[in-house]
This record gives C-alpha cells, sequence and structure tokens, in this order.
C-alpha cells in the first residue's frame, strides 16, 4: 500500500536559515513518482518537482534542491537560504503508475514558517 | 498558459443539500481527478476519470458522491447530501494521458465548500 509519512508537523525559522523537509514513502511497486507540491496562505497547490524511482540523482533548482534516497525511502527538501515568501505548507505525494489511475497519495504536510 | 479552473470559489450550503461543484479541465487532457483537504489536514484522492467512467475511488467516494463529463468541457464533483464533514477545498485536477510514462497533474485552484 501506499504511504508518505512527513513527520514534522510545523518548522519555524529564521530567514537565511537553511531548511529540511523531511519525506519517506511506503510503496510495493518498483516504477512510482515522487512530488512536492507548495500550499501558501491562499490555498492554491504550487507544483514544485517530480523525480521517478528510477533517477536517483539529486536536483538543485535556485534556492531549492532535493535528496532521493531509495535506500531509506526518503525524498527531503532542503531551501537554501529561507525567505519570508517559503512560510506555507509543503506536502510530499506518491504516485504508483500502475492500473492507470496515477492518484497521488499525500503526507500530511508541512507548515514552515519563515520569520524576518 | 492553459490552467484548469474551478466554479465557484466558494460555496456554502445546509446540511442536506445538495451540490455540483464545477471545473473545467486543460482542453486536451483525458484524465480528470477530484481530491478532497479538509481544514488544516492533508491533501486526500477521490476519484478518477477517464473515457467517461470512473477508474478508481477511495473509499471516501461513497454513494453521496458522483462525478460526471456532461459535455466535452466541463468535469463535475456532485454531493447529493451533504454533511457538516463534507465541509473541505476540492481541488480538480486533470493530466494529458495516463500511460506508462507519467503525465503531470495539474490543479485547479479548488472550492472551498462550507456545510451549515
Amino acid at each position: 500500500a501506499q504511504k508518505v509519512t512527513q513527520a514534522q508537523t510545523e518548522i519555524s525559522v529564521v530567514e537565511k536559515e537553511d531548511v529540511t523537509l523531511d519525506c519517506v514513502y511506503e510503496t510495493r511497486d518498483t516504477t512510482y513518482y515522487l512530488f512536492w507540491y507548495k500550499q501558501p496562505p491562499s490555498g492554491e497547490l504550487v507544483f514544485l518537482i517530480r523525480r521517478n524511482s528510477f533517477d536517483e540523482q539529486n536536483e538543485i533548482s535556485g534556492r531549492y534542491s532535493w535528496n532521493f534516497q531509495k535506500s531509506t525511502s526518503s525524498f527531503n527538501f532542503t531551501i537554501t537560504a529561507s525567505q519570508v515568501v517559503d512560510s506555507a505548507v509543503y506536502f510530499c505525494a506518491l504516485s504508483e503508475p500502475q492500473g492507470g489511475s496515477e492518484k497521488l497519495v499525500f503526507g500530511k504536510g508541512t507548515k514552515l514558517t519563515v520569520n524576518p | 498558459e492553459p490552467e484548469v479552473t474551478q466554479t465557484p470559489s466558494h460555496q456554502v450550503t445546509q446540511m442536506g443539500q445538495e451540490v455540483i461543484l464545477r471545473c473545467v479541465p486543460i482542453s486536451n487532457h483525458l484524465y480528470f481527478y477530484w481530491y478532497r483537504q479538509i481544514l488544516g489536514q492533508k491533501v486526500e484522492f477521490l476519484v478518477s476519470f477517464y473515457n467517461n467512467e470512473i477508474s478508481e475511488k477511495s473509499e471516501i467516494f461513497d454513494d453521496q458522491f458522483s462525478v460526471e463529463r456532461p459535455d466535452g468541457s466541463n468535469f463535475t464533483l456532485k454531493i447529493r447530501s451533504t454533511k457538516l464533514e463534507d465541509s473541505a477545498m476540492y481541488f480538480c485536477a486533470s493530466s494529458e494521458k495516463g500511460t506508462s510514462s507519467y503525465n503531470e497533474q495539474f490543479f485547479g485552484p479548488g472550492t472551498r465548500l462550507t456545510v451549515l
């Protein structure tokens, strides 16, 4: 069964600090996809990144970076030099494409507050 | 840039009333989804829809819920007799196709449903 665990419910940092959001997943499939979404206070879901299970290369996009480790079933997200605008709830999600539905299974989210 | 739209942005209804939430997916997309997010909680999959039928549904999606694609552009979620616990943000999403290579789900801005 698919499961995504985000153990950190809330994190509070001061601007310019680095912060890592943890995500651990469970799946029985060998082919799967992992995602991070940002949900600002306005409520919409903003897509940040997608990784497939065959690509363990870490990725960097500006101040954002992602560390995918299949050995520990983790897909962690780091924000470098955090800014107040990064304050949001961040969701990690998993999809198993087998069967064609490709539904997303979300974690409970981590609320990040960046203080000035 | 094409986007998923949802109407209304906020719907208030009395318990026991029927509501229809509307979504216009991206025009060339073939897979459609509804997700629900109770305030402060995680985003949960409700149903996926392809080729004019439900391809997968969660246990949340009971007989009170139905989906329909009444014409070539709209995708609707109907709740027959709303309950207080149906109060949530409802997100519609669509993707281009659901084959072996993953296709990103594009989310609409959500409809906030409040049941009084």
